[in-house]
Order: C-alpha cells, then structure tokens, then sequence
C-alpha cells in the first residue's frame, strides 16, 4: 500500500511568483488536508478537499487554492508568493470526511522557500 | 475556540532516562486528541490517539498516555527513552462537532534531544 507522496521535495521561488504543489493521497482514501509548517511552528490547517470540492478552510488569503481530481490526489496553489509563504506544506489524506473521526496520514511535505 | 499549548519547546533526557510530554488543551465540545512525532526531513507520524473508551492508550514507540478530563491533559509518557527518539512532538486536538470536523489543531512542538 503506498503511502501519501508529495511533489516536489523542495522549491525555491521568488516574491510574487505562483507555485503548485502536488499530493497523491493514500490508496482508499478520498479527502485532503493541506497544512503550513513556518519554521519553528506546529502545522497551521490550509484547507480540506472531499469528493472535489473544499470542505472547510482555516484562516489564510485567497491566494491560496487547491484543487482536488477525480483520483482524490490534489494540488495547492499558491499565488503571489510573500516571504512569509516560506514553510514546509504538508498534506494529509483520510478515508472519509464529514462524520467520526478517521485518522489522517500525513506526506513528507514540500519545503517552499521563497526570496 | 481550540487552543494547544505545549509549555516545553526544548527537552533534553539522557538515554535511558523515563520522559514525559507535555500539552495543555482548551475545547469547547467532545475532543479528539493526538500526538505527532517528526523527524528531520519527515512528516508527522501518529505517536497517540485518543477519542473514547479507556483512558489509558498505548502507542507506539513504547509510548503511553492517560487521558485526564478534569486536567484536560493527554500526556505521553516512556519509561526509558532511546537515542531513536530524539525528534519533534506535536500536540494536536479536533473538534468532534461542528464546521471544524476533520481539522487538526497543533501546538507549537517540543524538540527532544536525547543524550548518549
């Protein structure tokens, strides 16, 4: 059974850019959660995807975005990077969204460095 | 609104010696509460779960917790700490009910060096 991946390891982009990051989620499982890791910090919760479509969202701009595709896998998007957007992006898969607790497992993460 | 506080952002033990994690939640409904372990370069894996039922849970890594309601505690305990467990340790909690279902909450991590 593979494990959820995340693509890329790391990425270096500069202020104002846009960056996609990628997720395959665990096999069976069809909801992602994104999460930001700042240095130092706990992982903040980004935003949750079920069946494609988001389902719930933490305090972070619009700039941030992700998608979710027929296969449960899933992208963020981020798009006018700030220097503050400099953090490890995690994302997280669990089988089921919406009713009792389900255990999410977690990537390596994506570490994003922007200049 | 949830609140995770670990006052420890350091720890230093020597091998062998027993360990204990702290955290502090705050809630307003039914939690669900975690524990996470990081390694340099990794993502987070599950340490400890709870949600119900007995108080007292067993994780891995030789790890245990006791959930204590009136203390709104669920701290890790080992009773001999290995150079392997060095690594960072996250406190989480979920909301049972409402918008914020699925939605884990962290603390800010303890870091833990194990002396040899």
């Amino acid at each position: 059974e593979t494990g959820v991946t995340q693509s890329p390891t790391h990425l270096i982009k500069t202020r104002g850019q846009q960056v996609t990051l990628r997720c395959s989620s665990q096999s069976g499982h069809n909801t992602v959660s994104w999460y930001q890791q700042a240095l130092g910090q706990g992982p903040q919760f980004i935003f949750q995807y079920y069946r494609e479509e988001e389902n719930g969202r933490g305090n972070f701009p619009p700039r941030f975005s992700g998608l979710q595709f027929p296969n449960y896998s899933s992208e963020l998007n981020v798009n006018a990077l700030e220097l503050d957007d400099s953090a490890l992006y995690l994302c997280a898969s669990s089988p089921v969204s919406g009713t009792r607790y389900n255990e999410q497992f977690f990537g390596p993460g994506t570490r994003l460095t922007v200049l | 609104a949830q609140s995770v506080t670990q006052p420890d952002i350091h720890i230093t033990v020597s091998e062998g010696a027993s360990l204990e994690l702290r955290c502090n939640y705050s809630y307003g409904a039914t939690p669900y509460l975690f524990w996470y372990v990081q390694s340099p370069g990794q993502g987070l894996q599950l340490l400890l779960k709870y949600f119900s039922g007995d108080t007292l849970v067993q994780g891995i890594k030789g790890f245990e917790a006791e959930f204590k309601r009136s203390q709104s505690s669920f701290n890790p305990r080992k009773p001999s700490v290995h150079w392997s467990d060095a690594a960072e340790y996250f406190c989480a909690v979920e909301t049972v009910r409402g918008s914020t279902l699925g939605r884990l909450y962290f603390g800010r991590g303890t870091q833990l060096t194990v002396w040899p």
